[in-house]
């Protein structure tokens, strides 16, 4: 069974600009989770799908959003880029809400000049 | 709130030796305790799990136990490889919310 997928690989934008990363998770699965890497803050949660609706949200600003489509796959956007975005973007999906078995993907790094 | 405190690493450590990476958590009620793995390049890796006390949950030769009345998920193994150097972070979960990581330790074994 094929793991979760996610692209970009690697991704490097410029301050004030937008992006937008791709989360597909295991086949059947159907809760998706996103976490920020940054060597200062360490593994932050963003938020989680389920069925199409986000669950749970972390304490980060509104220029993070995200959504997930009826086939499961995810993405997140954030807007009006800030050099402190820097981060590997880690998307996690599990069967269901419950959190015991979650599945990463390799990440997304990006880069904010 | 809920937190995860992690011994500070980089841990160094020759091949065969013995291996215990120090996990202590802040939780209300009964969370569920995790280790995952992190190799370089890649996304985390669930390694174990245990969900009440006294549990021991354990993988690859890695095991950690739940010790409730220390707040403690301690990792240990008896020999470690090369292969096992990687980061290693503690995570802990609450039902209806999100896994909540410690900052991780870096583990580098040499031959």
């Amino acid at each position: 069974k094929a793991g979760v997928t996610q692209t970009p690989r690697y991704l490097i934008k410029t301050r004030g600009q937008q992006v937008t990363l791709s989360c597909s998770p295991i086949s059947g699965h159907r809760s998706v989770s996103w976490y920020q890497q940054t060597p200062g803050q360490g593994l932050q949660f963003l938020f989680e799908y389920f069925s199409e609706t986000q669950r749970n949200k972390g304490n980060f600003p509104g220029r993070f959003s995200g959504r997930q489509f009826s086939n499961s796959r995810s993405e997140m956007n954030v807007s009006t880029l800030e050099l402190g975005d820097s981060a590997l973007y880690l998307c996690a999906s599990s069967l269901d809400r419950s959190g015991y078995e979650q599945y990463f993907g390799p990440g997304t790094r990006l880069t904010v000049t | 709130g809920n937190s995860v405190t992690q011994m500070e690493g980089p841990v160094t450590l020759s091949e065969e030796a013995f291996l215990t990476i120090n996990c202590t958590y802040t939780a209300t009620g009964y969370p569920s305790l995790f280790w995952y793995v992190q190799y370089p390049g890649e996304g985390l890796q669930l390694l174990l799990k245990a969900t009440k006390a006294d549990d021991k949950g354990s993988n690859k030769g890695f095991e950690a136990t739940y010790r409730k009345e220390t707040t403690s998920f301690h990792l240990e193994k008896g020999s470690v490889q090369v292969s096992d150097s990687a980061v290693y972070f503690c995570a802990l979960l609450q039902a209806g919310t999100a896994l909540i990581f410690g900052k991780g330790t870096t583990l580098s074994v040499s031959s």
